[in-house]
């Protein structure tokens, strides 16, 4: 099945600073990704729907000047934590559509990164 | 907001078969139901969908009711590395919607 990698897998950083987390669609292309956060036993929250070469659409309550997030190319889409507040610690995961014809119905997900502010 | 209802937990015990049920009643007709399951921290992992008729793969069998107000996922034969969150989705194919996840069904294999 198609890949998608999320890096890193975990940072810790301190409180003030901003956070990258890239994700990258290894063998397909993605003109849609999403990025999710997860609370420890809570299920997934929707935080963004990014899209190639347009700005993203962010759901209600999520700060887009918080989380900026760019996906310039069609393999590559980066959430930026901005000036990270111990709030902000949670699991932090991207997923992805195939655009082409193979696997488009289905969802691919990274492995996720834990952020943790201190 | 999801729009299934699965129980929070189950139990199945190893080597026995997990079904797992999910209610989707208000699914549109070009709605699909979709399963993914959640290692502990790890991404969520596709496992199987479909529209009304039943569907079988390598990792499990999706059962939907005539009336596609709800669906069971079986996993025939359950192992210790099957424990994790069971998530039903109902969302249009190859749709670039939104999807939302709802709490899922935390299923437990017992040794």
């Amino acid at each position: 099945g198609a890949v998608v990698s999320q890096h890193p897998s975990r940072v810790i950083c301190k409180s003030g600073t901003s956070v990258k987390i890239e994700c990258r669609s290894l063998d397909f292309q993605a003109t849609t990704m999403f990025w999710y956060r997860q609370f420890p036993k809570q299920s997934l929250m929707l935080m963004a729907t990014s899209n190639e070469g347009s700005k993203a659409t962010y759901e209600q309550g999520v700060e887009k000047d918080k989380f900026l997030i760019n996906h310039a190319s069609l393999t590559l889409s980066t959430l930026t934590v901005t000036s990270a507040h111990p709030e902000d610690s949670s699991f932090y995961i991207c997923s992805a559509i195939p655009t082409g014809a193979v696997d488009n119905e289905k969802l691919f997900f990274g492995s996720g990164t834990q952020l943790s502010v201190l | 907001d999801a729009k299934t209802t699965q129980p929070p937990s189950m139990d199945c015990a190893e080597g026995r078969a997990a079904n797992l049920p999910c209610n989707h009643s208000t699914i549109s007709g070009n709605e699909y139901v979709y399963w993914y399951r959640q290692i502990h921290s790890q991404g969520p992992q596709y496992i199987i969908h479909g529209l009304k008729n039943n569907e079988t793969n390598e990792m499990a069998s999706l059962i939907i009711t005539e009336d596609r107000k709800s669906s069971t996922l079986i996993l025939p034969h359950a192992t210790l590395r099957d424990t994790a969150v069971y998530y039903c989705i109902v969302s249009a194919e190859t749709s670039y919607d939104k999807v939302i996840f709802g709490p899922g069904t935390s299923l437990s294999v017992i040794p």
